[in-house]
């Protein structure tokens, strides 16, 4: 068990919809990480957060947002769904935006 | 940016076997260079990293090697057991720019066959 916990573990829902993924990161850690990992694919940076601010952006669409709050957990907003958008969605924290990442056992979202 | 090429992308050893993972990498920058193992059902967890001082660093039974004038990096498994059964993928970064540059290779799915 990393210590990150991600909710839901699966989720089925239609194109052009929306949905949201959570997080809770390790306790102690400031930096959360999201990452999205499609079928064959490596694990694809979409953004990170430091203590409730966004650190960095990776490859992640404008029809996905994120934010951390101030009890550090964080939400993946994911809207105007694709079927391209099927994956599973990985939150990783880090004690500091450097070493080791935990990661949480992921969200598989379905888009049908 | 960094670009990260890993291979095989799948593996099957005899248990007891030795298996061996290859990754190379674009940016003679990156000087950070960690293995995750993902099994099924469950996220990435590292394993063993490597930093640009050393060219070879061992953990028991898992061992990696680097060398940076071909920019490559390998991670060898020795004695391997059907719990070593899993995705493994290497990443590499400039750990002075942190982990929003690691950049992960496509995986390799390692079986050991018992």
């Amino acid at each position: 068990d990393s210590g990150v916990t991600q909710t839901p573990k699966h989720l089925i829902t239609a194109t052009g919809q929306r949905v949201t993924l959570r997080c809770s990161p390790r306790s102690g850690d400031l930096s959360v990480y999201w990452y999205q990992q499609s079928l064959d694919q490596g694990l694809q940076f979409l953004i990170q957060y430091y203590n409730g601010e966004e650190r960095a952006k990776g490859n992640i669409l404008e029809r996905f947002s994120a934010q951390q709050f101030p009890d550090l957990h964080s939400e993946l907003n994911l809207s105007s769904l694709e079927l391209g958008d099927s994956a599973l969605y990985f939150c990783a924290s880090s004690i500091i935006a450097t070493g080791e990442l935990f990661f949480g056992e992921g969200s598989r979202l379905t888009v049908l | 940016g960094e670009n990260v090429e890993q291979h095989p992308s799948t593996l099957s050893v005899q248990e007891g076997d030795s298996a061996v993972i290859k990754c190379t990498y674009s940016d003679s920058a990156s000087n950070y260079f960690p293995w995750y193992k993902q099994e099924l059902g469950k996220g990435p967890q590292l394993i063993i990293d490597i930093r640009s001082n050393v060219g070879e660093k061992k953990d028991q039974r898992i061992a990696v090697t680097l060398n940076k004038t071909a920019k490559h990096f390998s991670l060898h498994i020795t004695e391997t057991q059907p719990e070593d059964s899993a995705v493994y993928f290497c990443a590499a970064s400039g750990t002075n720019f942190g982990n929003e540059k690691l950049t992960f290779g496509t995986g390799t799915r390692l079986t050991i066959i018992p």
